[in-house]
């Protein structure tokens, strides 16, 4: 099973909301990501946990607030967004890095399509 | 730091028509793990595959075949008999050992009429 499951699919919020976007696997993986993808661009990493702690923050603003409660879970915090934050938001996990070459691999879910008004 | 580019912004053919999907990379690290992930409409990246720069074999699954050279830093990726549902955009990426950042190329979008 190599599923990763992502909720809300969509997310509308205004400017002064708090809300928070939900990950989960069950595949066994140590590590978990948060990407960004904006229309017609690639995926930008945004944060890494490893073994439920935050290995990697790309400078990421603090309106944006990641969470990993454990090895399976792993929540984004979204506070005071702004509308160019509007985006598809992707989590993926890997089994960790270092191990074997296999740790390397990132399974994505389907995303949260998120829309700041 | 790691960079890739995909020189082909987006390709369009006829069904059963090959396609080859360009992928130039630069590391200075000698070892790294290279990937392709495709990207339907629907949004979710599917994982297609990873190669090691240590093994420079190419490799063939169904319809799908990958092109690795060292000496020139290309990873290249060709769909043979092309179909509707290969129609998406294709991500090739790098990782460096004992890395986590996953370094995606601009994508090429591929469409697929029938």
């Amino acid at each position: 099973d190599t599923e990763v499951t992502q909720t809300p699919k969509h997310l509308v919020m205004g400017m002064t909301n708090k809300k928070s976007l939900k990950c989960e696997q069950h595949m066994g993986h140590r590590a978990m990501y948060w990407y960004k993808q904006k229309a017609k661009k690639p995926p930008e990493l945004m944060f890494v946990y490893s073994y439920e702690k935050l290995s990697i923050n790309e400078s990421v603003p603090s309106r944006f607030s990641p969470e990993c409660p454990n090895s399976s879970l792993l929540n984004l915090h979204l506070h005071a967004l702004q509308p160019e934050d509007s985006a598809l938001y992707l989590c993926a996990s890997s089994q960790d890095r270092a191990q074997t070459a296999l740790s390397y691999e990132q399974y994505f879910g389907p995303g949260t399509r998120l829309t700041v008004t | 730091a790691q960079k890739v580019t995909q020189a082909q912004t987006e390709i369009s053919v006829v069904e059963k028509e090959d396609v080859t999907l360009d992928c130039v990379y630069e590391t200075r690290d000698t070892t790294y793990y290279l990937f392709w992930y495709k990207q339907p409409p629907s949004g979710e990246l599917v994982f297609l595959i990873r190669r090691n720069s240590f093994d420079e074999q190419n490799e063939i699954s169904g319809r799908y075949s990958w092109n690795f050279q060292k000496s020139t830093s290309s990873f290249n990726f060709t769909i043979t008999a092309s179909q509707v549902v290969d129609s998406a955009v294709y991500f090739c990426g790098i990782i460096k050992a004992a890395g986590n950042k996953l370094t995606f190329g601009g994508g090429t979008r591929v469409l697929v009429k029938p």
